[in-house]
C-alpha cells in the first residue's frame, strides 16, 4: 500500500462548481501537507501549504487537514476552465535527516465552460 | 516561473547510453531535490542535496548519481539507460534543507529512452 492515496479521476465539473479533491495517508508522522497543481507536461506549482491539522484559505482555495482521520482535502470555489489540471497532494514528516515529499498520484480535473 | 531552471527540456537517447541533466536552483536556495515522474509511479523522490552535501536519499537507482556544485547548481547523471528510465525528471529547490520548507519545482527534463 502506498503511503499516500489519491483518486486519479478524471473529475469533470461545470464552470462555477465547487470542487473537492482528497487524499488519504497511512503515515501518522506526516506533519506538512501541500497541494500542487500541474498543467500538462509542466512543473508542479505549489497551491497550498498546511502544517499539522486545521484549515487554510487562500482566495478560491481552501485546504483542510484532519490528522485523526489521516485525510486531507482541497476545495476550489467558483471553479474556472483555467483550473483544469492535475492536482497532487504531497506530505512529509518532520525529520532532521532530509526532506522528502511523498506525493499522491494526482487527480485530473476538467472544468467545462 | 518558479525560478528553477532545468536543461535540457527534452532528450532522446538509446538504451545503454548515459545522460546528464542540469539544474540551477532559485537564487538564494541552498537545497536541491531531484524527482522522477512516470505514468505508473507518479512523482518519486530521488535525492536531496544541501549546500553541496547529500542530505537525503530516496528511490534512486545505483545507475543514477547526482551532485551539487559550489555554485549550487546540480547535475543528475543517468547511466546504462533502460527503456523504463523514460520519464519526466524534475529538479526542485528550497531555501533551507529541513522539513517544512517550501519546495519549488522546475519545468522538468523529458527523457525518452529508445
Amino acid at each position: 500500500q502506498k503511503e499516500v492515496e489519491q483518486d486519479p479521476g478524471p473529475l469533470s465539473v461545470p464552470e462555477g462548481a465547487i470542487v473537492s479533491l482528497n487524499c488519504t495517508y497511512s503515515n501518522s508522522a506526516f506533519q506538512y501537507f501541500m497541494w500542487y497543481r500541474q498543467y500538462s507536461r509542466k512543473g508542479p506549482e505549489l497551491l497550498m501549504y498546511t502544517y499539522s491539522s486545521g484549515n487554510k484559505e487562500d482566495g478560491r482555495f481552501t485546504a483542510q487537514v484532519d490528522k485523526s482521520s489521516k485525510y486531507i482535502s482541497l476545495f476550489i470555489r467558483d471553479s474556472q476552465p483555467s483550473d483544469s489540471a492535475t492536482y497532487l497532494c504531497a506530505m512529509s514528516s518532520n525529520s532532521n535527516s532530509g526532506y522528502a515529499l511523498n506525493f499522491g498520484k494526482g487527480t485530473s480535473l476538467l472544468v467545462t465552460p | 516561473d518558479s525560478g528553477v531552471t532545468q536543461t535540457p527540456k527534452h532528450l532522446i537517447t538509446a538504451t545503454g547510453q548515459r545522460v546528464t541533466l542540469r539544474c540551477s536552483p532559485r537564487s538564494g536556495d541552498l537545497s536541491v531535490y531531484w524527482y522522477q515522474q512516470s505514468l505508473d509511479q507518479g512523482l518519486q523522490f530521488l535525492i536531496q542535496y544541501y549546500n553541496g552535501e547529500e542530505r537525503a536519499k530516496g528511490n534512486i537507482l545505483e545507475r543514477f548519481s547526482a551532485q551539487q556544485f559550489p555554485d549550487l547548481h546540480s547535475e543528475l547523471n543517468l547511466s546504462s539507460l533502460e527503456l523504463g528510465d523514460s520519464a519526466l525528471y524534475f529538479c526542485a529547490s528550497s531555501t533551507a534543507g529541513g522539513s517544512g520548507n517550501t519546495i519549488y519545482f522546475g519545468e522538468g527534463s523529458w527523457l525518452t529512452v529508445v
